[in-house]
């Protein structure tokens, strides 16, 4: 049974970044057939997909255009997670951020959502 | 990028009744169409994929038909359970996107 666990600070400031690790249970943050993404949520945005990392020979990464330009997705293979760092937040960031397996297009498996707040 | 479109945005259903929730996509998607549930507080759960394959352990209640770009989830009798939003997911050309969801609400 697969399990996402995520882990990271609850309040960022203004200006700063974001990030957020997501440990991973019963799978391989390199499997070569599953890709690892992290989604926000927040009532102005909805459910939005900000990107994923995954493993195909090589490591391959894709970020929504929305946040391309502030945004990291890494592998972790020592200790089978993947992380992600948001530069630059503003209060905008705000929301419940999820990270999520998808094999073959959808998403099987959840982390249990983190409320992240940007203030100062 | 495909825009999933999903309606009506709010149902009002009374435990027991059948509740049909739609996903228009602006191209067509194929088959390659998932349905989530998501309940305040928890993270989205999947129901449907394949257009029309349950995920493991869900109720045979859940149904989902359609392809190409007009896609439905049917739940045949509503439970107390089953009072959520449900979401519409596109896999079929990156990059993959969702609606904005559907709110099914006790009537």
């Amino acid at each position: 049974q697969v399990q996402l666990q995520q882990s990271g600070p609850r309040l960022v400031k203004p200006s700063q970044t974001l990030s957020l690790t997501c440990a991973i249970s019963g799978d391989s943050v390199s499997a070569n057939t599953v890709t690892w993404s992290w989604f926000r949520q927040s009532p102005l945005r909805g459910l939005e997909w900000l990107g994923g990392t995954y493993y195909r020979s090589k490591w391959n990464n894709d970020y929504a255009l929305s946040v391309k330009s502030r945004i990291t997705i890494n592998p972790d293979t020592t200790n089978n997670q993947f992380s992600l760092q948001l530069n630059s937040v503003t209060p905008e960031d705000t929301a419940v951020y999820y990270c999520a397996r998808a094999k073959g297009g959808y998403f099987a498996y959840w982390g249990q959502g983190t409320l992240v707040t940007v203030s100062s | 990028e495909i825009v999933m479109t999903q309606s009506p945005a709010t149902l009002s259903v009374s435990p027991g009744e059948r509740a049909n929730l739609f996903c228009r996509a602006s191209q067509s998607v194929s088959n390659n169409l998932a349905w989530y549930q998501q309940i305040p507080g928890q993270a989205p759960r999947l129901l449907i994929y394949g257009a029309s394959t349950r995920a493991t352990g869900v109720p045979a209640r859940f149904s989902g038909s359609g392809s190409g770009t007009e896609l439905t989830l049917a739940i045949s009798s509503l439970q107390s359970e089953d009072f959520a939003v449900y979401y519409c997911q596109q896999y079929d050309t990156w990059p993959w996107t969702f609606g904005l969801g559907t709110k099914v609400e006790i009537k």
